[in-house]
């Protein structure tokens, strides 16, 4: 089985920085994705690393270091509208996509 | 263009009884896949689907069953329905399993068998 780890809250003021950590433990590896759920709503994909280093993508960047497994999801600027889960999801050497929990960020005014 | 569709958004259902879960794409993906999602437990892989007319089993595969008779579709069936299986089923699609081929999810099913 596969083995993802992050932490399940943050709290950050609006306007501010996050860093979501994630760890993983998979067979195989094929890529690591970030994805945003807003409550009851679906997830939607916000990045996808393969390779190691960071991806930055607007607002959101994401690294990824695969000897280490690890991986992080840092918010920029952070908006009202940023409250949400935000799922770390693996692929394995099979490609299916494995999820962790996810962390629930909730942005204060 | 609709993406991905579920029916029903929700529904309830006496322990076991059947129901299948619809799901409905037109981006033509080649890959389906149906997770549940229960809290503080995440996004589980129940069934997939690489391509048209075959399957697999994912994480969570008892007490469940899939088929992919064309690319469109691909409907998860709870064949006798129990309690645990109450939860929040989604589906989603690929055009590719590989590469950068991010997953378009459905809006979900809230499924409560009592």
């Amino acid at each position: 089985g596969q083995n993802i780890d992050q932490p399940t809250e943050m709290t950050a003021t609006e306007g501010a920085i996050v860093q979501i950590n994630c760890t993983y433990q998979t067979s195989g590896f094929n890529g690591l994705f970030w994805y945003q759920q807003h409550a009851g709503e679906a997830p939607t994909f916000l990045s996808y690393n393969v390779l190691d280093g960071l991806e930055e993508k607007g607002r959101f960047s994401s690294f990824l270091s695969r000897s280490k497994g690890y991986s992080y999801l840092l918010l920029k600027e952070l908006q009202m509208k940023d409250s949400a889960s935000y799922l770390c999801a693996v692929r394995d050497g099979d490609y299916k996509l494995s999820f962790g929990a996810g962390t629930t960020v909730t942005v204060r005014a | 263009t609709a993406g991905i569709t579920q029916a029903p958004t929700s529904q309830i259902l006496a322990a076991g009884r059947s129901m299948t879960l619809r799901c409905t794409q037109d981006m033509r993906h080649n890959a389906m896949y149906w997770y549940r999602q229960d809290l503080g437990l995440g996004l589980r892989l129940i069934h997939y689907s690489n391509t048209a007319g075959t399957t697999g089993k994912g994480e969570v595969p008892d007490g469940y069953s899939v088929s992919r008779a064309n690319t469109d579709d691909f409907p998860l069936t709870l064949a006798s329905a129990v309690p645990s299986q109450t939860s929040v089923y989604f589906c989603a699609s690929s055009d590719s399993i590989a590469g950068g081929g991010e997953q378009f999810f459905g809006p979900g099913t809230r499924l409560t068998v009592l």
